[in-house]
Formats: C-alpha cells, sequence, structure tokens
C-alpha cells in the first residue's frame, strides 16, 4: 500500500521537553512538507523540502526542526523553544516540482500532540 | 510571498442546494490552485484542482473557476449532499510550496 504515514497519533509531553514527531512515506516523492493546524487558522507551513539534505523555513519555523536524511523520511523536532506547540500537525509530501510543474499532495493522518 | 485568502470561514446550506467558496490570491507567478477536502481528524484530501491555462473545470458535482486577472478562484458544491459536509481547503502553488486559505466548514442541513 502505497501512502503516508504520520505516528503517533497521538502525543502528550511535558513542558519544556523536546518532541519528535514522524512522517514516512513511500510513493517516491520528492517534495515533503510540515504544516500546523490551529481552529480558525487553516495550515500553517513550518518546514519543506524538495530534495534530500535540503529543506527550507516556512511562515512559522520558529521553535521547530527538521531534517531531510533520506528521500522517504521527514521527522519534525517540536523544541521547547516552541512558546505554544499544541496542536494538530500534518505531513505531506508530492512528485518533485523541478519545472514548475506542480501536483496534488497527499496528507498524513496528522498527530495531535498536545503539552502539559 | 504568496498569501490565500478564502471566505465564508463557515457556510450552511440545505441539502439539495449550492455551495459557493472563494479565494484570492496574491501571487500572479501561482499556476497551480488545488481545493482539499478534511473530514474530522483526518488529513485533507485533493478533491478538485485546476491550473492557470484553465478556467473551468468540473467534476461530478463538483466544479472550480478561476479568474487569472482578478486572481480569484471559486469552488461550486452543487446538488449538496450530508457528506459533504466537512472543511474545505483552497490552495495556490506559486513555486515549491503549497500556500492554504484558512479554511471553510461547510454544514449540510436536513
Amino acid at each position: 500500500d502505497g501512502g503516508i504515514t504520520q505516528s503517533p497519533k497521538y502525543l502528550f509531553r511535558k513542558e519544556g521537553q523536546n518532541v519528535t514527531l514522524s512522517c514516512e512515506q513511500n510513493l517516491n516523492h520528492d517534495a515533503m512538507y510540515w504544516y500546523r493546524q490551529d481552529p480558525g487558522q487553516g495550515l500553517r507551513l513550518i518546514y519543506y523540502s524538495q530534495i534530500v539534505n535540503d529543506f527550507q523555513k516556512g511562515d512559522i519555523a520558529e521553535g521547530y526542526s527538521v531534517s531531510r536524511e533520506k528521500k522517504e523520511s521527514f521527522p519534525l523536532t517540536v523544541t521547547s523553544a516552541q512558546k505554544n506547540p499544541t496542536a494538530f500537525y500534518l505531513c505531506a509530501s508530492s512528485i518533485s516540482r523541478t519545472g514548475g510543474w506542480n501536483t496534488e499532495a497527499f496528507f498524513g493522518q496528522g498527530t495531535r500532540l498536545t503539552v502539559v | 510571498g504568496e498569501n490565500v485568502e478564502q471566505h465564508p470561514s463557515t457556510l450552511s446550506v440545505q441539502e439539495g442546494d449550492s455551495a459557493v467558496i472563494k479565494c484570492t490570491y496574491s501571487d500572479s507567478a501561482s499556476n497551480y490552485f488545488p481545493w482539499y477536502k478534511q473530514e474530522l481528524g483526518k488529513g485533507p484530501q485533493l478533491i478538485i484542482d485546476i491550473r492557470s491555462n484553465v478556467g473551468e473545470k468540473k467534476d461530478q458535482r463538483i466544479a472550480v473557476t478561476l479568474n487569472k486577472t482578478a486572481k480569484h478562484f471559486s469552488l461550486h458544491i452543487t446538488e449538496t449532499q450530508p457528506e459533504d459536509s466537512a472543511v474545505y481547503f483552497c490552495a495556490a502553488d506559486p513555486d515549491d510550496k503549497i500556500i492554504f486559505g484558512k479554511g471553510t466548514r461547510l454544514h449540510i442541513l436536513p
């Protein structure tokens, strides 16, 4: 089954702890993205990556970090510097955007992070 | 950078009536405009998309229109059904990233 998998579905952490959210895809997509979803805020871009070993900040990157060591994996770390980390986090992937031919993004089922 | 505005934030329509959601974008370099549907607790899924060389696209009860000059595009759902109740997002795709609107929560009333 091809798809994009996020784990875990629910995550609880104590304030001040770093936490890493997993995102794996077997669609052979070059591009991967992390979005944060809050009520009434839509999907806000945290980080994105077009190719292995390269990534760029999105609109709300402060307090987050990512790595792209493998094509199929794009983990997101929520650090203690993130002021309000409780949210629904969505990972997505799409075919390479080289040449400007943009295509559908496939989303995972999301991870709901609660910091207490 | 690209900015996408989406209206309305909430929309209620009687079952069988039509629903229209509108979006505007700012970056004239955007050339791909997808619409996603998100059901509760799930990730968004693409329902229809349109490219800048096309003015209208239809897929059964769903249609999208694009006005490049005015930089706006709209989603039209006809003969709405209970399963159309969800949150809908428009997006614009200027280069190597996807920028989303804030979403519209659509309620289909019995």
